[in-house]
C-alpha cells in the first residue's frame, strides 16, 4: 500500500526556518517525481515545488523561489522541503505527492499533510 | 503564468448530472486532471489526461477538453461527490491549479 506521511510542522516566528519530511513507503520511491503542494486556510490548493526521481531536476513557484528547497534521499525513501524566510502568508497544511512516473506531472497519492503556522 | 478559472460553486440535484468547467487559454493544448477534496481530507485524483479515469473511481466522473474549457462531470450526482474540485495543468515547469470549485448536491 502506497503511503506518504508528512512530519516537521508546527508553529514558527515570521523571518524562521522549517525542514518539513515525507516518508514515503509501498513503491519504489526512486522512480518517481514527488511534489509539495500548500492550502492556506480556507483556501484553494497551491503547489509549491516538485523534484524528478533521480533528485537531478526541482521546480519551484515563484511565491517559494529562493525561500524553499526541495531534496530527496532516494535511499531513505524520503522527501524533504527546506523553508527559510517564512511569511503569515506562508501558513498552511503542505501535502506532498506522488507523481504517477518521473515526470506526468499530476499526483495520483497524497500525504494527509502537515500543518505550518507562521506568527509571532 | 498560465491560469485557469473555475466557477466558485456549482450546485446540482440529487441523481442529476453537474457539470465543473476549468477555463484556460487553449487548454486543449495542456493534459487536464481533476482533483475532489472533501473537508479534513487530501485532495483525490479523480481524471487525469483529460478524461482519463483512476481505478477505483466511479464512472459517473467522466472529463472533456476543448478549445479553451475543460469539463468534469459527474452524473447521478450522490450526496457523497458534495466536495471541492481543482483542475490542475503542467505549463512551462511549473504545476498550476484552478481556484476550485464547491459542488453543493441538494
Amino acid at each position: 500500500e502506497v503511503q506518504l506521511v508528512e512530519s516537521g510542522g508546527g508553529l514558527v516566528q515570521p523571518g524562521g526556518s522549517l525542514r518539513l519530511s515525507c516518508a514515503a513507503s509501498g513503491f519504489s520511491f526512486s522512480n518517481y517525481a514527488v511534489t509539495w503542494v500548500r492550502q492556506a486556510p480556507g483556501k484553494g490548493l497551491e503547489w509549491i515545488s516538485a523534484i524528478s526521481a533521480s533528485g537531478g531536476t526541482t521546480y519551484y513557484a515563484d511565491s517559494v523561489k529562493g525561500r524553499f528547497t526541495i531534496s530527496r534521499d532516494n535511499s531513505k525513501d524520503t522527501l524533504s522541503l527546506q523553508m527559510h524566510s517564512l511569511r503569515a502568508e506562508d501558513t498552511a497544511v503542505y501535502y506532498c505527492a506522488k507523481d504517477v512516473s518521473d515526470s506526468e506531472w499530476f499526483w495520483h497519492y497524497w500525504g494527509q499533510g502537515t500543518l505550518v503556522t507562521v506568527s509571532s | 503564468s498560465y491560469e485557469m478559472t473555475q466557477p466558485l460553486s456549482v450546485s446540482v440535484a440529487l441523481g442529476q448530472t453537474a457539470n465543473i468547467i476549468c477555463g484556460g487559454n487553449s487548454i486543449v493544448t495542456k493534459n487536464v486532471h481533476w482533483y475532489q477534496q472533501k473537508p479534513g481530507q487530501a485532495p483525490v485524483l479523480v481524471i487525469y489526461r483529460d478524461s482519463k479515469r483512476p481505478s477505483g473511481v466511479p464512472e459517473r466522473f467522466s472529463g472533456s477538453n476543448s478549445g479553451n474549457t475543460a469539463t468534469l462531470t459527474i452524473s447521478r450526482a450522490q450526496a457523497g461527490d458534495e466536495a471541492d474540485y481543482y483542475c490542475q495543468v503542467w505549463d512551462s515547469s511549473t504545476a498550476v491549479f484552478g481556484g476550485g470549485t464547491k459542488l453543493t448536491v441538494l
